[in-house]
């Protein structure tokens, strides 16, 4: 069965500074990685994927994921994060057999100015 | 805007009623899905439609009846429901189901059951 892991509940970075958001997976065959974004009452909302190709990604407002096949980790980066990224991320895999997505337990950032 | 729309964004309701969530999606999908989302949980998939036909129910109590009239509406239907199903309710769609394009998720509904 597939599964997906954010080892940190919390990530805190101060605005300006390069950020990171972890996440590794497990899953039989080449899977499809997904990060998602939410922000405060609103719902999840896509920012990158990885299917094939290229292992560093690159997604919305900036934001870029890599993927290790070797590691099983896809991790979110940014080089310079903004107050405004402050917001909940989610990673996601879909495994190529055609189930549905697998979401992990979700990653709070907290930007500080 | 999300091209998800979900209606109501907020609902209160006892034990005894019975409301139905709504969700529509102005994208031209042809998959459509419910999630569950509880504090200091993961993302619960509940159910899966693929051109109106469910194609995934995971485990979901009978008392969350969905219903999927067409590819653009996705209702849920709440009957007799406990305390610990209050939580943010999400509808999402996608081109097709268990491929690899994204979902595109509404903005939810805040149930809270008394």
């Amino acid at each position: 069965a597939q599964s997906v892991a954010q080892p940190e509940d919390q990530v805190n970075v101060a605005e300006g500074n390069p950020l990171t958001v972890k996440c590794t997976y497990s899953v039989s065959g080449n899977p499809y990685l997904f990060w998602y974004v939410q922000y405060p009452n609103r719902g999840l909302q896509f920012l990158l994927k990885y299917i094939t190709g290229d292992n560093l990604v690159k997604g919305s407002y900036g934001f870029e994921a890599e993927f290790n096949k070797s590691q099983t980790s896809f991790h979110l980066k940014k080089p310079s994060a903004l107050v405004s990224d402050s917001a909940l991320y989610f990673c996601a895999v879909s495994p190529p057999s055609g189930q549905n997505f697998v979401f992990g337990p979700g990653t709070r950032l907290s930007v500080l100015p | 805007e999300t091209g998800v729309t979900q209606t109501p964004r907020h609902l209160v309701m006892g034990m005894t009623n019975k409301k139905s969530l709504k969700c529509e999606q102005h994208l031209g999908h042809n998959a459509m899905y419910w999630y569950k989302q509880s504090a200091k949980k993961p993302l619960e998939l509940m159910f899966v439609y693929s051109l109106e036909e469910r194609v995934e129910n995971n485990s979901v109590p009978s008392r969350f009846s969905p219903e999927c009239p067409n590819s653009s509406h996705l209702f849920l239907h709440l009957h007799t429901l406990q305390p610990e199903d209050s939580a943010l309710y999400l509808c999402a769609s996608s081109q097709e189901a268990g491929e690899n394009q994204p979902q595109h998720f509404g903005d939810g509904t805040r149930l809270s059951i008394l």
